[in-house]
């Protein structure tokens, strides 16, 4: 079965600084997809970036980049230049194809990022 | 604004009952998924419609049912509720690389 695994509860950074929040995945698959989403305190979940497992290039979405390293089986979620703004919980996801044929996406356990002025 | 529409935003009801969660997908999309989160279990997958069929099945309770209807917009119900079932629910419909799009949640709260 396929897992997302992100190792760390919590993080901190400074305010205008980078923070990298880490996730592995485990699959067997050749095609799949990775996510990350991001949960302010109010609840929603806002997806911030893609990455597919055959894209050549990291993704970037402004501050947001996905730093995927294919052969260790990871997607960290590097943010640039933090902002207070960014406090949330973040999850890691993994698109999984269903014995069905059809898609779902599973997360991992998330990380909460708190940015300190 | 995702444009997935969940109601209700918050639900506080007793234990033993039964409630229904409803979602709207975004305008277009044939699909529809649910779900949980809760404290201690984080995002668990409860189950996918797309274009009124049930096409996928997680962790969904046997108390727990859901059907989505022509128009598209899926329901949620939710019976014989115990304290374990307060979590926020979640409804997403997908796009074509296969994120999905959040509505806001609903809060079951059951006391």
């Amino acid at each position: 079965a396929q897992k997302i695994t992100q190792t760390q509860p919590g993080m901190f950074v400074q305010e205008k600084e980078a923070v990298t929040l880490d996730c592995t995945y485990d699959t067997s698959d050749q095609s799949y997809g990775l996510f990350w989403y991001k949960q302010p305190s109010s609840g929603e979940m806002i997806f911030l970036i893609y990455q597919g497992s055959y894209d050549e290039q990291n993704a970037t979405e402004g501050r947001y980049s996905l730093n995927f390293q294919k052969a260790r089986k990871s997607a960290n979620l590097v943010i640039s230049a933090s902002q207070l703004g960014d406090s949330a919980m973040y999850f890691c996801a993994m698109r999984e194809i269903s014995s069905g044929g059809y898609n779902k996406l599973i997360f991992g356990a998330g990380t909460r990022l708190a940015v300190h002025p | 604004d995702s444009g997935v529409t969940q109601t209700p935003k918050h639900l506080i009801t007793a234990t033993g009952q039964r409630v229904t969660l409803r979602c709207s997908p975004r305008s277009g999309d044939l699909s529809v998924y649910w779900y949980q989160q809760s404290l201690d279990q984080g995002l668990q997958f409860l189950i996918q419609y797309y274009n009124g069929e049930e096409r996928a099945k997680g962790n969904i309770l046997e108390r727990f049912s859901a059907q989505q209807f022509p128009d598209l917009h899926s329901e949620l119900n939710l019976s014989s509720l115990e304290l374990g079932d307060s979590a926020l629910y979640f409804c997403a419909s997908q796009w074509n690389t296969g994120e999905l799009f959040f509505g806001e949640g609903s809060r079951l709260t059951v006391l």
